[in-house]
């Protein structure tokens, strides 16, 4: 079953900051973050792996709550370059050689 | 590192031809590869599991006589739709693994196919 994201969309202006959530209703093994520019591939953000772990890198960083299934992408001081569709991929199977992708949250940031 | 090309980038053909989409690993052997579609505005779909040397694992829906899917060699799989009809119409992306064990998938440009 597809993982649900909320919001679906959001408009920040730069330098605002923004969550987005990736709910599961199955068990996760690991959690995915992609960035999707309109019209390309996606760029791989970072993974989070079983043991509740939060990662970061620059102003982009992630938690993930294996009890509860959740995951969440938290985005500080957002730039021009954030806008962009954000997926969570889910591990369901515990090999991550396969993701279930969530169903997105389109970001825009303005000036 | 870890670069995946897809070609064509984009593709327009007749109702009822055959299309093939290639996907490289340019700089390293990925043993699973992965083929997506993605139809405007939504998510990406997982279409089937592509291992080198054996058949691919289709997701269920995925018709395997459709969408034949070829893992040849350690840095090619191709994907080719049969018989292609205008709701065919998608972006489809490629996404291989690094090695065993990783968890990174790195993601192809994707091909834009048109069916008219």
């Amino acid at each position: 079953q597809q993982p649900v994201q909320s919001p679906q969309a959001v408009i920040l202006r730069e330098g605002e900051d923004a969550v987005i959530n990736c709910s599961s209703s199955k068990a996760l093994y690991s959690v995915h973050w992609y960035r999707q520019k309109h019209g390309e591939a996606p760029v791989f953000l970072m993974i989070l792996l079983k043991g509740g772990e939060q990662k970061g890198h620059d102003k982009i960083s992630a938690s993930f709550n294996e009890k509860k299934q959740q995951s969440s992408l938290y985005l500080t001081a957002s730039q021009l370059s954030y806008s962009g569709t954000y997926f969570c991929g889910t591990d369901l199977t515990g090999t991550a050689s396969k993701l279930t992708f969530g169903t997105g949250t389109r970001l825009q940031v303005t000036l | 590192g870890a670069v995946v090309s897809q070609h064509p980038s984009w593709v327009i053909c007749k109702s009822g031809t055959s299309v093939k989409i290639e996907c490289r690993s340019l700089d390293f052997q990925a043993t699973t590869m992965f083929w997506y579609r993605q139809f405007p505005k939504q998510s990406l779909m997982l279409m089937a599991t592509s291992n080198e040397g054996s058949k691919a694992t289709y997701e269920q829906g995925v018709e395997k006589d459709k969408f034949l899917i070829n893992h040849a060699s350690l840095t090619l799989s191709t994907l080719t739709v049969t018989s292609a009809h205008p709701e065919d119409s998608s972006f489809y992306i490629c996404s291989a693994l690094t090695g065993i064990g990783t968890y990174e998938q790195y993601f192809g440009p994707g091909t834009r196919l048109t069916v008219t």
